[in-house]
């Protein structure tokens, strides 16, 4: 069973168009988040739910929105894509968000490239 | 704000040789560190971590990492590596920001092990 799975694996699209990634989580955790992982593979950080609230929002332009419709699932919606959105995103869980124990567990992520 | 420093953005050894991939981190009254394994076109998995106690932690496939705090640096080490050993490698520091817990990343390093 897999236990964070993130749909789609690829996702190529033009320029201003609007596209959405979805994630779930089997592992009973309360927390969720999303990385961007760009060309030169740095991973940082976006947002992360906790119970489907917005916990932590790092400086992310407004067009990045995610939604967290139960604590299984938190999923990113994109609007008027950019290049420089080209990157692979990784969604995450883990079982507590505000213990320095936090292991977090990875999707597989999804590469996406704007045209 | 607390960072990660990882000093080689690239690491080439040979098959069964010893390998040491070097993380620094910025000094904080706590310290909770981790180190994470990227195989290609996979997410990330959890190798290893320190919270507190014995400096050395021992992770998964054979590897192991020493806190030392004096020198701010959470080395990993392996004896022996193997060609499956080929990934990239992150170290993170968990950051605490709203009451929720973050991880911050290094660069990454690229393990390569030539035959």
């Amino acid at each position: 069973d897999t236990a964070v799975s993130q749909t789609p694996k690829y996702l190529v699209t033009q320029m201003g168009n609007d596209k959405s990634i979805k994630c779930e989580q089997n592992l009973g955790h309360d927390t969720m988040y999303w990385y961007k992982q760009d060309s030169k593979k740095f991973l940082k950080i976006m947002f992360s739910y906790n119970n489907k609230e917005l916990i932590i929002n790092e400086t992310v332009p407004n067009r990045f929105s995610p939604k967290s419709p139960d604590k299984a699932h938190l999923n990113l919606h994109i609007n008027s894509l950019e290049l420089g959105d080209s990157a692979v995103y990784f969604c995450a869980s883990s079982a507590h968000s505000g213990t320095p124990n936090n292991e977090q567990f990875f999707g597989p992520g999804t590469r996406l490239t704007v045209l | 704000a607390q960072s990660v420093t990882q000093l080689d953005s690239q690491v080439p050894v040979f098959e069964e040789a010893p390998v040491e991939l070097r993380c620094n981190y910025s000094s904080s009254v706590s310290v909770y560190l981790f180190w994470y394994v990227q195989y290609p076109n996979q997410g990330l998995q959890l190798l290893l971590k320190y919270l507190s106690g014995s400096t050395l932690v021992k992770g998964i496939n054979g590897f192991e990492a020493e806190f030392n705090k004096s020198q701010t640096s959470f080395h990993l080490r392996k004896p022996s590596v193997h060609i499956s050993d080929t990934a990239e490698y992150f170290c993170a520091v968990s950051v605490g920001i709203q009451g929720a817990q973050k991880l911050v990343f290094g660069q990454g390093t690229r393990l390569t092990i030539n035959p």
